[in-house]
């Protein structure tokens, strides 16, 4: 398996621009996972979906960023307008289930710089 | 609620060196413990789990033991490669609720030749 692929890897944009980072999850895998990462606030969750439909979104740092899963092997993260202080590392993962035991599987992320 | 934490980084340490990360965590009932790792310019991947008291998970030379007496889960390893250099992240899922990961702040470790 070729594992959670992210896409792009890097992206470099100005404030006040549309921002769409790309995921397609382990095949099977019926749980979606973006986190944010930062030297300030570590990995945070901010939203994860199930079969499609989004569960948990109370990570999202506000209206300016949005996720969908319109199918199984897709899920883009967006944030309009971008500002600085959206620059991070963001990761998607998968993961069969959400049991207590359950291994989440990383994508190598998307590394966000908004000038 | 329940929370991570782990020893600051960056580590360093000469190959062949004994490892310990310490992690200590706050939650309710028997939450599952793990470490994480992330090598340079990758996503995060499991290194080893334990599920309930007294567990030692263990992988490619690493060790960790689910102390629920001290709340700690460090991680150990006996003799350290320059390869180990990564970033290292403590999780926990709660014993309750939606099963949401949460991480410690990482632990930066650099190995030396």
């Amino acid at each position: 398996d070729a594992g959670v692929i992210q896409s792009p890897r890097h992206e470099v944009t100005e404030m006040g621009q549309e921002v769409t980072l790309r995921c397609k999850p382990i095949s099977g895998h019926d749980y979606l996972f973006w986190y944010r990462q930062t030297m300030m606030r570590g990995l945070e969750l901010l939203i994860y979906f199930n079969n499609n439909v989004p569960i948990d979104d109370s990570g999202m740092p506000e209206d300016r960023f949005s996720a969908k899963m319109p199918n199984a092997s897709f899920s883009t993260l967006k944030i309009q307008p971008s500002e600085p202080r959206d620059s991070a590392v963001y990761f998607c993962a998968s993961s069969h289930s959400v049991g207590r035991q359950e291994t989440q599987y990383f994508g190598p992320g998307t590394r966000l710089l908004v000038l | 609620g329940d929370s991570v934490t782990q020893m600051e980084g960056p580590v360093t340490l000469s190959e062949e060196a004994f490892l310990t990360i310490n992690c200590t965590y706050t939650a309710t009932g028997y939450p599952s413990l793990f470490w994480y790792v992330q090598y340079p310019g990758e996503g995060l991947q499991l290194l080893l789990k334990a599920t309930k008291a007294d567990d030692k998970g263990s992988n490619k030379g690493f060790e960790a033991t689910y102390r629920k007496e001290t709340t700690s889960f460090h991680l150990e390893k006996g003799s350290v490669q320059v390869s180990d250099s990564a970033v290292y992240f403590c999780a926990l899922t709660p014993t309750s609720g939606t099963y949401k990961y949460i991480f410690g702040t990482g632990t930066r470790l650099k190995v030396l030749a």
